[in-house]
């Protein structure tokens, strides 16, 4: 079963508006934790964010900002007021299990910043 | 710092050659992840070490796959032979503890024709 599931594989935005990339989870355990990584065409990754499932703020970084929604399992990763730059792959990640040894990536949602 | 450094960044070889990418993690890093990206199968977990300990290789594919870390600077991951599913770009990763974020090296990307 998917534990990552991103629905958008792809995603265009204006250049200085908000984009919302999805993210949905799947976990039984309560203590996890949830990543964005960023991977633009040179190849490498990049993290962005990070959200503890105790964490009752949303996490934020600059212009990301994390939407945790733990009853609905969702994590979505808001960008506001997108670059050029932005333009990338991004990928929703998610580590659990009894010490945290399970890490996986979801399919990953290319998103383009229209100028 | 420097990151995690890996080399080469791009290899190219024949099928049934033996291939071996590198990699030399953070300082002051405890673990060390291997990642196999393709575009079918997006992002897997390859095996992962703990101080210099291999701790979960239930992801490497089969037998022809190897990975060691010798000591805390340094991991390779050899594949003996190649064969050309194993083209993909190649990730090495580092993480001071299992609820941080890992910093990826810059991947290997190989071909195997």
């Amino acid at each position: 079963a998917q534990k990552i599931t991103q629905t958008q594989p792809g995603m265009f935005v204006q250049e200085k508006e908000a984009v919302t990339l999805d993210c949905t989870y799947d976990t039984s355990d309560q203590s996890y934790g949830l990543f964005w990584y960023k991977q633009p065409s040179s190849g490498e990754m990049i993290f962005l964010i990070y959200q503890g499932s105790y964490d009752e703020q949303n996490a934020t970084e600059g212009r990301y900002s994390l939407n945790f929604q733990k009853a609905r399992k969702s994590a979505n990763l808001v960008i506001s007021a997108s670059q050029l730059g932005d333009s990338a792959m991004y990928f929703c990640a998610m580590r659990d299990g009894n010490y945290g040894q399970n890490f996986v990536f979801g399919p990953g949602t290319r998103l383009s910043v229209l100028p | 710092d420097a990151g995690v450094i890996q080399s080469p960044r791009h290899e190219v070889t024949e099928m049934g050659q033996e291939v071996t990418l590198r990699c030399k993690p953070i300082s002051g890093h405890d673990y060390l992840f291997w990642y196999r990206q393709t575009m079918m199968r997006g992002l897997e977990l390859l095996i992962y070490f703990n101080n210099n300990v291999p701790i979960d290789d239930s992801g490497m594919p089969e037998d022809r796959f190897s990975a060691k870390m010798p000591n805390a600077s340094f991991s390779t991951l050899k594949i003996q032979p190649s064969e050309p599913r194993d083209s993909a770009v190649y990730f090495c990763a580092s993480s001071p503890g299992l609820t941080y974020g890992y910093t990826f090296g810059s991947g290997t990307r190989l071909t195997v024709v």
